[in-house]
C-alpha cells in the first residue's frame, strides 16, 4: 500500500521569502512522486514529477523538489515566493496501485 | 485537445434526488478516476477505471456508481443524494504510472 503525509495544513510566508513544503510518503519500492497546485476555484495543475534518475527535479513556476529515499521525503521548494503562489499544494505518491494517492494538502498564504 | 471536461460546473440537488456527473477525456488515456474534495480532507478517491469495461472502488465509494463503456467517458452517478455528498468533484485521466490530468471540477450542493 502507498500513503502520503503532508504535515503542514497551513504555511504562511512573506513575499520574497523562501519556501519549503514537506511531503513524506510510505511505499516499499521506488515511488512515483508528484506535486500539484490548485488555485482557488480551479482544478489541479502538475508542478513537477519524479519517476527515476536525478533526485532533484525542476518544475514549472520556479519550483523544485528533492527526492530523499533515506527520509522518505519529497519536499517542494522555491527560493523566492510571489503573491501569485498563494494556493493549495498537494503531494501524491504512485507505484503501488493504478491510481496515485494524494496528501491532504498544504495551504500557502503569502503576506505582502 | 480539450483535455478533461466535466459537466455541469455547478449543481444543486435535493436530498433523495439522483444525478449523473459527466466526465470526458480526449487524450486516449486508459486510466480515469473520480475524486471528491472536502475542506481539510484533500482528494479522496471514489471510483476508478483502468480501461473500458473495468471499474473498481476507491476509498469512499458508498452512494456512487460508475461505468466505463468507452475509453473517453467516465460518468459518476449519485443514486440518492445526501447532504454528506455536498462536495467538489474532480475527474482525472492518465496513462499507466504517469501524471494525472484533472478536469475543472463540479461543485455539488445537496440540500
Amino acid at each position: 500500500a502507498q500513503s502520503v503525509t503532508q504535515p503542514d495544513i497551513h504555511i504562511t510566508v512573506s513575499e520574497g521569502a523562501s519556501l519549503e513544503l514537506r511531503c513524506n510518503y510510505s511505499y516499499g519500492a521506488t515511488p512515483y512522486l508528484f506535486w500539484y497546485v490548485q488555485s482557488p476555484g480551479q482544478g489541479l495543475q502538475l508542478l513537477l514529477k519524479y519517476f527515476s534518475g536525478d533526485t532533484l527535479v525542476q518544475g514549472i513556476k520556479g519550483f523544485e523538489a528533492e527526492f530523499k529515499r533515506s527520509q522518505s521525503s519529497f519536499n517542494l521548494r522555491k527560493p523566492s515566493v510571489h503573491w501569485s503562489d498563494a494556493a493549495e499544494y498537494f503531494c501524491a505518491v504512485g507505484g503501488g496501485s493504478y491510481i496515485p494517492t494524494f496528501g491532504r494538502g498544504t495551504s500557502l498564504i503569502v503576506h505582502p | 485537445n480539450a483535455g478533461v471536461t466535466q459537466t455541469p460546473k455547478f449543481q444543486v440537488l435535493k436530498t433523495g434526488q439522483s444525478m449523473t456527473l459527466q466526465c470526458a477525456q480526449d487524450m486516449n488515456h486508459e486510466y480515469m478516476s473520480w475524486y471528491r474534495q472536502d475542506p481539510g480532507m484533500g482528494l479522496r478517491l471514489i471510483h476508478y477505471s483502468v480501461g473500458a469495461g473495468i471499474t473498481d472502488q476507491g476509498e469512499v465509494p458508498n452512494g456512487y456508481n460508475v461505468s466505463r463503456s468507452t475509453t473517453e467517458d467516465f460518468p459518476l452517478r449519485l443514486l440518492s443524494a445526501a447532504p454528506s455528498q455536498t462536495s467538489v468533484y474532480f475527474c482525472a485521466s492518465s496513462d499507466l504510472q504517469s501524471e494525472q490530468y484533472f478536469g475543472p471540477g463540479t461543485r455539488l450542493t445537496v440540500t
